[in-house]
């Protein structure tokens, strides 16, 4: 089945600071998408983004489906941006999640 | 709207009991799925269904078993459960076909002792 890896696995970084999160997928995939974890468990959708590229406030995400690799930036860090972020691979009717990459904002 | 519901959200079991963990969602979604999340390991698909009446197996199917009678609810059960099972399971639903985001429950934590 396909694979999903995402880089790094754990990022500290100051408030204010920008980030690059990756995203490396194995096969060709229906869609793309990329949640955000909060400290409660809970998961937020952030982007469906199967190609191209999507902007949402300091977040954007691009995907380039023909290279297999999606790129979610977050800018000028809050410390309510900490969590873990995960992106997800739609294939053959099957979600498969990467192992996320822990982000830790400091104030 | 309550969207995607899991009960229940907190469980202790004695290693070798059975329980069921029951996903509902109100959006008439067809597909539908459960996840595993250990620490440092993501959510790791268990089993999942594309319709009443439909399952398949995930990534980690051992040790469970899902049911989709109703178009609304998707069952997964330990018929006995091991300390291996300690985790957070999330359910999960989408719509069919392409454009479509999929919708987490809050999670239920289980824990076997």
């Amino acid at each position: 089945g396909i694979q999903v890896e995402q880089s790094p696995p754990d990022l500290i970084l100051q408030e204010g600071a920008n980030s690059t999160l990756r995203c490396n997928f194995s096969d060709s995939v229906n869609n793309l998408q990329w949640f955000h974890q909060n400290p409660w468990g809970q998961l937020i959708n952030l982007f469906y983004i199967p190609s191209g590229t999507k902007q949402n406030g300091r977040l954007s995400a691009t995907t380039v489906a023909t290279e297999r690799y999606s790129l979610l930036y977050i800018s000028s860090s809050q410390t309510t941006d900490s969590g873990v972020y995960f992106c997800a691979a739609y294939r053959d009717d099957k979600i498969i999640f990467g192992k996320g990459t822990r982000l830790h904002i400091l104030p | 709207n309550a969207g995607v519901t899991q009960t229940p959200k907190f469980r202790v079991l004695k290693t070798g009991q059975s329980m069921t963990l029951l996903c509902a969602q109100d959006m008439n979604h067809e597909y539908m799925y459960w996840y595993r999340q250990d620490p440092g390991m993501g959510l790791r698909l268990i089993h999942y269904s594309v319709g009443e009446g439909t399952t398949a197996k995930g990534e980690v199917p051992d040790g469970y078993n899902v049911s989709r009678l109703k178009k609304q609810n998707f069952l997964l059960g330990l018929e006995s459960a091991a300390p291996s099972q300690t985790s957070v399971y999330f359910c999960a639903s989408i719509k069919a076909g392409t454009g479509n985001t999929i919708y987490f429950g809050e999670g239920s934590w289980l824990t076997v002792v």
